[in-house]
Order: structure tokens, then sequence, then C-alpha cells
């Protein structure tokens, strides 16, 4: 069965550091990573999705980025955070086939001072 | 771009039945899932439509009427652990495009 993991659980910066979080995926190949937003009181917003290594699409213009340094491991960074960017971290997977459902991992809660 | 309105919040009694309800407008429509969220923690899938009809999965059933826009969640002998929130979300014509309502919040009380 596949699993997702994400760390860490919770993170508290302050204004102006970087940041890393991590989702890595197992018992797939190949799967589709998605990272998503959730701010309080609002739905899940999209940030960035990959269909393979290296390969990153951005749905929304602001001071993230994502890499997929492995197949099943994909990466959400900041060089400098921003007040606005506090909410929870979502990381999810899907399969390229069939109904595409998406998975999601257990989050991060990112709280920024 | 896609819309999708649900109700923020609803209450019902234990064991009784639920009804949440979904609208949305969209440019381009490819299935609509329903996800539960429980207080804290990640969205969990629980249901997926893409043809019109009822899916029936245990206490869980969605619709979809493709034509109306419109969706239900219906939630069967209501248990303490439903409380929860339950997100409507549609897929547009990219397979990866999901546009997630801000979700109805359920209490289920005594």
């Amino acid at each position: 069965s596949q699993t997702i993991h994400q760390w860490p659980a919770t993170l508290v910066q302050p204004v102006g550091s970087p940041l890393s979080l991590e989702c890595t995926v197992e018992g797939t190949s190949n799967p589709n990573l998605y990272w998503y937003r959730q701010a309080a009181g609002r739905g899940l917003q999209l940030l960035f999705y990959s269909v393979g290594i290296g390969q990153i699409s951005s749905e929304v213009p602001q001071n993230l980025s994502a890499s997929r340094p492995q197949d099943r491991q994909f990466i959400l960074s900041s060089k400098k955070l921003l007040l606005s960017d506090s909410g929870f971290y979502l990381c999810a997977w899907s399969r390229v086939s069939g109904t595409d459902t998406q998975y999601f991992g257990p989050g991060t809660r990112l709280t920024v001072l | 771009g896609q819309n999708i309105d649900q109700p923020t919040e609803m209450t019902a009694t234990e064991g009784a039945i639920v009804q949440i309800n979904c609208t949305y407008q969209t440019s381009g429509f490819n299935g609509l899932f329903w996800y539960q969220q429980h207080a804290g923690e990640a969205p969990t899938f629980l249901s997926y439509n893409v043809l019109d009809g009822l899916e029936e999965k245990g206490r869980f059933s969605s619709f979809l009427s493709r034509s109306k826009g419109y969706s239900y969640l219906l939630l069967k002998e209501l248990q303490m652990k439903d409380s929860a929130s339950y997100l409507c979300v549609t897929r547009g014509a990219g397979s990866y495009q999901l546009t997630f309502g801000k979700g109805t919040k359920l209490s289920v009380i005594p």
C-alpha cells in the first residue's frame, strides 16, 4: 500500500528566515506530486505540482519554490518567509492514470512570527 | 475557472441522516470528489463521481447532476466521529486541476 510522509509536523519560524518542508511517498512509482496551502477559513490552494523528477509547475506567483530531486521526494522551500506564508501545508500524490484521486499527507502547520 | 458553493456549517443529530449540497460553475468539468477533513488533519478521500447518478459506499453516498452543476453527499446513521469538514472538489479539464470548496463544517450532536 502507498503511504505519504511529511515533516516536520509543526514549525514556528521568524519572518525572513528560510524554509524547507519535505514530502516523501512510498509504495508507488512515478507519482504526480502536489503542494497545497490551506489558510484559515479558505479552501486549499494549489501551489506546485510535478509530473516527474525535476519537472515543477507553479500555480501561484509567490516567494515559495519547489523541487523534486528524486522520484518520490518533493520539497517546498523559501529563502525568506513572510507573515502571509503561515498556514497548513499539504503534500499530495496521485497516479498518472485512472481517476487521479489525490491522497494527502498529514500536513505541516507553519506559523511565521 | 471554477466556483464552488457549499454551506458553511450544518448541525445534525447522532443516528440521523444529513445531506450536504454543493453547486459548482465550471468552464470545464472532469469529475467531482468529496473529502472529509477533521480539525487539524489532512483531507481524506470519500467519493468520486464523473457520471450522473448516485455512488454508494457504506454509510456515505454521493450524487452528481452535471446538467445542473450539482452534487450532494449523504451521510446515514450519523456518528459523533463524523463531525468534520466536508470538502466538495471539482476537477477541470486537466487531471491535476482540482478546485476545492471552502468546506461544510458538520457538527454531530447527541
